[in-house]
């Protein structure tokens, strides 16, 4: 099992740019999250998926934020335009339905807006 | 909603010592608790969890932590640590939220060994 894959490890971009953050779950979850992690705010919830589905978004800071879950293989967490107080580590992570199911957690994005 | 606290932000202790990490959470039902460790440049690993049954549970690496329900705690214990413990930790509880589970970490704990 490859565990939870995050694309890229680092992302060093300018303000008013796209930035594009993906994720491969573990095959056979059916949840999805992400995660953006900060020294201010430490671990903050931004989206949920379950089944392909955003179940709560309402952790996602401003309509520059969007994430996406096409098929149950692949997500996108994509922020535009990006601006310097976006930088932060972001984490994708994966679970099987149900409580009390861990989190798998990818080893995250570094990303840098300058 | 439910929230979780980590009083302490960095905690040093000498490699061999004993350790215990505090966890407060807040809510209205039977919790379900997690700890978690992140290592430095890495995701979170899961170390243990508690959702029912005895109120000692054990993890990995040596870990052990205690759900006291009248003190809203789940502290998180090791007896004698060592210099690969250095890592920060998270306290974390889930609940329901509209229409699914949502886990809540706290601010987390930044262990330090020294040799």
């Amino acid at each position: 099992d490859a565990g939870v894959i995050q694309s890229p490890r680092h992302e060093v971009t300018e303000m008013g740019q796209e930035v594009t953050l993906r994720c491969k779950p573990i095959s056979g979850h059916n949840s999805l999250f992400w995660y953006r992690q900060t020294m201010m705010r430490g671990l903050e919830l931004l989206i949920y998926f379950n089944n392909n589905v955003p179940i709560d978004d309402s952790g996602m800071p401003e309509d520059r934020f969007s994430a996406k879950m096409p098929n149950a293989s692949f997500s996108t967490l994509k922020i535009q335009p990006s601006e310097p107080r976006d930088s932060a580590v972001y984490f994708c992570a994966s679970s099987s339905s149900g409580f009390n199911s861990p989190l798998h957690f990818g080893n995250g994005t570094r990303l840098t807006v300058t | 909603a439910q929230s979780v606290t980590q009083p302490d932000i960095h905690i040093t202790v000498s490699e061999g010592a004993s350790l215990e990490l505090r966890c407060n959470y807040s809510y209205g039902a039977t919790p379900y608790l997690f700890w978690y460790v992140q290592s430095p440049g890495q995701g979170l690993q899961l170390l243990l969890k508690y959702f029912s049954g005895d109120t000692l549970v054990q993890g990995i690496k040596g870990f052990e932590a205690e759900f006291k329900r009248s003190q809203s705690s789940f502290n998180l214990r090791k007896p004698s640590v060592h210099w690969s413990d250095a890592a920060e930790y998270f306290c974390a509880v889930e609940g329901l939220t509209g229409g699914g589970n949502k886990l809540t970490f706290g601010t987390g704990t930044q262990l330090k060994v020294e040799l």
